[in-house]
């Protein structure tokens, strides 16, 4: 499986938008890119995902690049409800187990 | 429509006792899962059972064990606790070879 880079932490300014970057270079023609959160002390939630188009859905936007080497969640208007500890994950699509690592902290300040 | 549940929310055991965490999930997935997170890190996979009668070994399977006691139903054992076992455990549900994976609210474990 590719193994993905995360910044550890990151602020974002209540209201504006956080874009969280990930670096996957390894990755391979049949791997999904995966974001997950986890606010704190409670159960990781599922953001969103995309294989090589860019996705978009209620809560973020997900922009792959075009050699799919890195990708970029774009949070378009945070709230301080978004403090949270961000997963990259990258996944065989018919591989549903899921590896998380350290992930990115980030904090929305008002 | 609950989602996943977990009990018990929180736990004490000393070392050498025995406890089962439970996990239910009422969105009728084929597949459940075991983590742990340890603080300030990540989740580590334990076990996980694709379907109803199949279980298999995470990335950290020693020391416990599991039950898919039915498609709603799967529990984690430690049969003899240890205090490298204190974490939070959360358990996950999904639908088969998707890694869109829906998580209970944790279930914190200390062993002294």
């Amino acid at each position: 499986d590719a193994k993905t880079t995360q910044p550890p932490s990151m602020d974002c300014a209540e209201g504006r938008a956080a874009n969280l970057p990930c670096n996957h270079s390894t990755i391979s023609g049949n791997e999904y890119v995966y974001w997950y959160r986890q606010i704190h002390s409670q159960g990781p939630q599922y953001i969103i995902h995309g294989l090589k188009n860019n996705e978009t859905n209620e809560m973020a936007s997900l922009i792959i690049t075009e050699d799919r080497k890195s990708s970029t969640l774009i949070l378009p208007h945070a709230t301080l409800r978004d403090t949270a500890v961000y997963y990259c994950i990258v996944r065989v699509g018919d591989d549903y187990k899921l590896s998380f690592g350290a992930g990115t902290t980030v904090t929305v300040r008002a | 429509n609950a989602g996943v549940t977990q009990t018990p929310k929180f736990q004490v055991l000393k070392t050498g006792q025995s406890m089962t965490l439970q996990c239910a999930q009422d969105m009728n997935h084929n597949s459940m899962y075991w983590y742990r997170q340890d603080p300030g890190m990540g989740l580590r996979l334990i076990y996980y059972s694709a379907s109803e009668g199949t279980t298999d070994k995470g990335e950290v399977p020693n020391g416990y064990n599991v039950s898919r006691l039915n498609k709603r139903e799967f529990s984690l054992r430690l049969e003899s606790a240890a205090p490298s076992q204190t974490s939070v455990y959360f358990c996950a549900s999904s639908v088969p070879r998707v890694s869109t994976q829906y998580f209970g609210p944790g279930t914190r474990l200390l062993v002294l």
